[in-house]
């Protein structure tokens, strides 16, 4: 069990519609990812946040974007839904010493089930 | 994209069995690492290997890694129920000092059966 809480642990919503899903990191965590799975697939990866600031960016389109906050949470928005946003939404966490670290393990929430109908 | 692929997708075996999952990838990396997935929920990282290691271990894990061929694989040694779950592989790659990510397979699913 990880330190990184995630909520809400299940939403539903119409196409159209705009989400904030909310992400606490583990304590002493100051780096903040988040990746999308659909359905059986493997997690892809959405974007970064290293100390408040966007650190890399995945293939997504603008109206996936996000937010982190001084003390390291962070939030990811989606607006005009999509059907195939329908996912689950997983938030990870690490304890980044450097923006250019390049070995580190992440630790992930349990994630957010979106269903957009 | 997905750059690791999980071989095989699905695998099935006795209690007791050793499991064996296979990863590829197309391009150069700073590490692999291996996670484990419970029911479509978090993630849990299992090991993280260099891309200059050729083998790493971890109690009942044992993970090996060849660039050349970009391939790792995964072994479970004296499985049990509670490894039932999803496995992928990740790798690691960064570019100018940011955008440091992972990018997973599409997972193998092992099931253990008592």
């Amino acid at each position: 069990e990880t330190g990184v809480t995630q909520s809400p642990t299940h939403l539903i919503k119409t196409r159209g519609q705009q989400v904030t899903l909310r992400c606490s990191s583990q304590s002493g965590h100051n780096t903040v990812s988040w990746y999308q799975q659909a359905l059986g697939q493997g997690p892809q990866f959405i974007f970064q946040y290293y100390r408040e600031e966007e650190n890399g960016r995945g293939n997504f389109p603008p109206r996936f974007s996000g937010l982190q906050f001084p003390n390291y949470s962070s939030e990811l928005n989606v607006n005009a839904l999509e059907l195939d946003d329908s996912a689950l939404y997983l938030c990870a966490s690490s304890p980044r010493g450097n923006r250019a670290a390049t070995n580190e393990k992440l630790f992930f929430g349990s994630g957010t089930q979106l269903s957009v109908l | 994209s997905q750059q690791g692929e999980e071989d095989p997708q699905a695998l099935s075996i006795q209690e007791g069995e050793n499991a064996t999952m296979n990863c590829s990838y197309k391009t150069s990396i700073n590490n692999l690492q291996w996670y484990r997935q419970n029911s479509g929920r978090g993630l849990v990282h299992l090991i993280l290997i260099r891309s200059n290691e050729r083998e790493k271990h971890s109690g009942r894990l044992r993970v090996t890694l060849d660039t050349s061929k970009k391939s790792s694989s995964l072994l479970i040694t004296a499985s049990r129920a509670a490894d039932t779950a999803s496995y992928f592989c990740a790798t690691a790659s960064s570019s100018g000092g940011s955008n440091y990510k992972l990018t997973f397979g599409k997972g193998t699913l092992l099931t253990v059966n008592p």
